[in-house]
């Protein structure tokens, strides 16, 4: 079975233009998590979708947003960049079970860097 | 709010020595625990999960324990290898439960 694939890997971006990350998880999976992590401040929880829909939102401003599709392949948007947004944008995908949420398997992350 | 913290921050070891990494949280209201390793510039690769409702999980060489009352969770690694060195992050997903708070991690170092 195929692991969370995340794309682009790399990314080069200058202040105020936009980005958009893609995520597709594991097949089965319908619940996606998205993470940003940067040395200073470790792993923060962007937010989760399930069946497409926003279920759980971090703390970020509301310059990122994201979406899931009917295929439960995820998006995130960054608008108008700063040079803070540079980091590694993980997505994790888990699998719901009788007993509610699975472990999370993330992809290898989209490394984002604003110049 | 869920406050992951991870002791210690950094470890080094020789090679065949048994460790303990800790974890520690401060709402015992969770959904489970999850142990990761991350090899630098890499994903995360997940290790151990292990239910509100279970005390351990095993595999392999790697034994993760729970104590949901008193907050705390040990990753214990026996007969450690160089292949072993990574940084090692818990991650604690509460019962909202889409949302999982991650300790900053402690970064292993086996020499052989």
């Amino acid at each position: 079975k195929a692991g969370v694939t995340q794309t682009p890997r790399y990314l080069i971006k200058t202040r105020g233009q936009q980005v958009t990350l893609s995520c597709s998880p594991i097949s089965g999976h319908r619940s996606v998590s998205w993470y940003q992590q940067t040395p200073g401040q470790g792993l923060q929880f962007l937010f989760e979708y399930f069946s497409e829909t926003q279920r759980n939102k971090g703390n970020f401003p509301g310059r990122f947003s994201g979406r899931q599709f009917s295929n439960s392949r995820s998006e995130m948007n960054v608008s108008t960049l700063e040079l803070g947004d540079s980091a590694l944008y993980l997505c994790a995908s888990s699998i719901y079970s009788g007993t509610g949420l699975g472990e999370q398997y993330f992809g290898p992350g989209t490394r984002l860097t604003v110049t | 709010k869920q406050e992951v913290t991870q002791i210690p921050a950094a470890l080094s070891v020789p090679e065949g020595e048994n460790l303990v990494l800790n974890c520690s949280f401060t709402d015992s209201a969770i959904y489970n625990l999850q142990w990761f390793r991350q090899d630098p510039g890499k994903g995360l690769t997940s290790l151990l999960l292990i239910q509100s409702s279970q005390r351990e999980q095993t595999s392999g060489r790697l034994n993760a324990s729970l104590d949901k009352s008193s907050g705390r969770s040990t990753l214990y690694i026996a007969a450690s290898q160089p292949g072993d060195s990574a940084t090692y992050l818990c991650a604690v997903r509460g019962t909202n439960a889409g949302k999982s708070t991650f300790g900053d991690g402690t970064t292993l170092t086996v020499k052989p």
